[in-house]
């Protein structure tokens, strides 16, 4: 059971390029959760989808970012035109149905630097 | 607005020190709160969860206490080891769903 996998795990990207991180759930699971973690900050809650559905985006900024989980393949959160305070560490968490945060699964996150 | 705070930011101590870990937050209308355990490049692992109509749970060396009508929570550890070594997140549900609110946790340090 290789658990929530993400990568890369270290991205740098220059000001204005692109960022894809990805993320494939645990076996069995088929909700996604994306938080966000600030230098000397907490995690903050992203997005949650299910397949081909993104389900909240409420904590998604409204520019630049969108995340993606389609029927085949890792759920993908892109972050265009990319600035300096999108410096930060990304976790993905899933879970097998809706049952809520107490059986999140994390993965080890992917950190994404922006020069 | 549910704000979670965790002091002290930063800890060290001894091997073999009995330690408390403190989390505050702003609105006792919660549903559970959860303490985790993140290591320098891998995820975060849950260590306790305390539904709102509990006062405390325990696992080995790790208690944690509720106390929603002033807001707080305590990780205590106890006869910690190095390998007790990480950052010690809080995070509060207020509705059952998926959604956290995190502390900024605090930074331990045991030393041999």
């Amino acid at each position: 059971n290789a658990g929530v996998m993400q990568n890369p795990r270290h991205l740098v990207r220059r000001r204005g390029q692109e960022a894809r991180l990805r993320c494939s759930p645990m076996k069995g699971h088929s909700h996604v959760y994306w938080y966000r973690q600030l230098p000397e900050e907490g995690l903050k809650f992203m997005v949650y989808l299910q397949k081909e559905n993104i389900i909240d985006e409420s904590g998604m900024p409204k520019e630049r970012f969108s995340a993606e989980f389609p029927k085949e393949g890792p759920s993908i959160l892109r972050i265009q035109q990319v600035v300096r305070g999108d410096s930060a560490a990304y976790f993905c968490a899933s879970s097998p149905d809706f049952s809520g945060a107490n059986v999140l699964t994390f993965g080890a996150g992917s950190r994404l630097t922006v020069l | 607005k549910q704000e979670v705070t965790q002091i002290p930011a930063a800890l060290s101590v001894p091997e073999g020190e009995n330690l408390v870990l403190n989390c505050s937050f702003t609105d006792s209308a919660i549903y559970n709160l959860q303490w985790f355990r993140q290591d320098p490049g891998k995820g975060l692992t849950s260590l306790l969860l305390i539904q709102s109509s509990q006062r405390e749970q325990t696992s080995g060396r790790l208690n944690a206490s509720l106390d929603k009508s002033s807001g707080r929570s305590t990780l205590y550890i106890a006869a910690s080891q190095p390998g007790d070594s990480a950052t010690y997140l809080c995070a509060v549900n207020e509705d059952s769903s998926y959604k956290l609110i995190f502390g900024s946790g605090t930074r331990l340090l045991v030393r041999p």
